[in-house]
């Protein structure tokens, strides 16, 4: 199976603040990969995929990029409703394989 | 517009069996596979399977910790897919979702989740 690093697993941020979040593949993944938010209680949302493509409708604030193993996921100034979890996940390969997670807290 | 909505999550003993539904409506169901998910307390997202649609064989493809145990179907004349859960852990503790498709690409719609609790 893949294994998805993602770093960090927390981050605390304050409104306006940029913050970058990574993600590293055990294999070569091409582009396949989504990036998901996620609030308590609620399903997740997916933000972008193909590695940098954004879901339609998703602000401008959040853009990523990378391809192979290694993606950067970031947020350019952080709104109130940006605190909540971000994953990555794969879909390269079956089983298709999630990060741990990254918690963006306000500081 | 399109909807998915999960139920028939509930408490039950470990080693028991659950189905859970996800009903769906606002598209064309034959058209797209389902998938299902699942967010454990205090875990990450955990992709668990999903079921191709029938022009594509209507096959299934599981992750290893549920393969043997879960079964996803369909039942397109319901727009309805399913997942039969058996031998029951408690590790399988969590709030269950289905999705539209294969979350491969552009738009990614899901459910909005069904608890299960798996407790003695």
């Amino acid at each position: 199976d893949i294994q998805m690093t993602q770093s960090p697993s927390s981050l605390s941020a304050s409104v306006g603040d940029r913050v970058t979040i990574t993600c590293q593949a055990s294999q070569d993944i091409n582009k396949y990969l989504n990036w998901f938010q996620q609030k308590p209680g609620k399903a997740p949302k997916l933000l972008i995929y193909d590695a940098s493509n954004s879901d339609p409708g998703v602000p401008s604030r959040f853009s990523a990029s990378g391809s192979g193993t290694d993606f950067t996921f970031t947020i350019n100034s952080l709104q109130p409703d940006d605190f909540a979890t971000y994953y990555c996940q794969q879909y390269e390969n079956l089983p298709y394989t999630f990060g741990r997670g990254t918690k963006l807290e306000i500081k | 517009e399109v909807q998915l909505v999960e139920s028939g999550g509930a408490l039950v003993r470990p080693g028991r069996s659950l189905r859970l539904s996800c009903s769906t409506s606002g598209f064309k169901f034959d058209d797209y596979a389902v998938s299902w998910f699942r967010h454990a307390p205090e875990k990450g997202l955990e992709w668990l399977g999903f079921i191709r649609k029938k022009a594509f064989g209507g096959t299934t493809e599981y992750a290893a910790s549920v393969k043997g145990r879960f079964n996803i179907s369909r039942d397109d004349s319901k727009s309805i897919a399913y997942l039969q859960m058996t031998s029951l852990k408690t590790e399988d503790t969590a709030v269950y979702y289905c999705a539209r498709g294969y979350c491969t690409g552009v738009v990614c719609y899901w459910g909005q989740g069904t608890l299960v609790t798996v407790s003695s």
